[in-house]
């Protein structure tokens, strides 16, 4: 069946980079995405990158993808204390738009 | 662009009570919105989909006589939770979208029934 598994905390200090990993199980994945959500607030969708890519860099944010594993990264260079939210790694794939999420990884950023 | 709104942004009502929520693609068209809930510290679980002027989808284990979807237009769903309980207390976000990688979220509702 089709899972997204996160972990559940990171925290680092500011200027720090973040790396938040997820994994997925559903291999015709087509669309692989990370969402921010603030407390209270609805998901912000920060990237995305598609199953036949392996990097994708967007400022300070790099997705890694690595197929093989179906393990998606995001990197935030220079982490500050703005970045301090949840976020969500989801995947769908062509032919349906059913997108499936990750439990979210709660960042905290130490200033 | 692509904004999505929710109304209300919460809402409190009493057991027993319908409450409807709004959600509405501002400037551009969606055929397709979805709807999420989310409890506190959890993921989002989706609820249905629905595409303008047909009925909509539901998932395994969401009481479709509960939560009702309707999709009048290509810029408004509206969910309608009936006979609300206070376990249906919860934060419901929407999204709207024209094609996969280009689904965008609403702000989300905060319903709390007493």
């Amino acid at each position: 069946g089709e899972d997204v598994e996160q972990s559940l905390f990171l925290s680092v200090r500011e200027g720090d980079s973040s790396v938040i990993n997820c994994t997925y199980t559903d291999s015709s994945s087509t669309y692989l995405y990370w969402y921010k959500q603030e407390p209270g607030a609805g998901l912000q969708l920060l990237t995305y990158i598609f199953s036949n890519m392996d990097m994708k860099q967007d400022q300070r944010l790099t997705v890694l993808l690595n197929k093989k594993d179906k393990h998606l990264s995001l990197r935030i260079a220079d982490t500050q204390t703005g970045d301090s939210a949840i976020y969500f790694c989801a995947e769908a794939y062509t032919g349906g738009f059913k997108t499936i999420f990750g439990a979210g990884t709660r960042l905290f950023v130490k200033a | 662009g692509a904004v999505v709104s929710q109304h209300p942004s919460w809402v409190i009502c009493k057991s027993g009570t319908s409450v409807k929520i709004e959600c509405r693609s501002l400037d551009f068209q969606a055929t397709t919105m979805f709807w999420y809930r989310q409890f506190p510290k959890q993921s989002l679980m989706l609820m249905a989909t629905s595409n303008e002027g047909s009925k909509a989808t539901y998932e395994q284990g969401v009481e479709k006589d509960k939560f009702l979807i309707n999709h009048a237009s290509l810029t408004l769903s509206t969910l309608t939770v009936t006979s609300a309980h206070p376990e249906d207390s919860s934060f419901y976000i929407c999204s709207a979208g024209t094609a996969t990688y280009e689904q965008y979220f609403g702000p989300g509702t905060r319903l709390t029934v007493t």
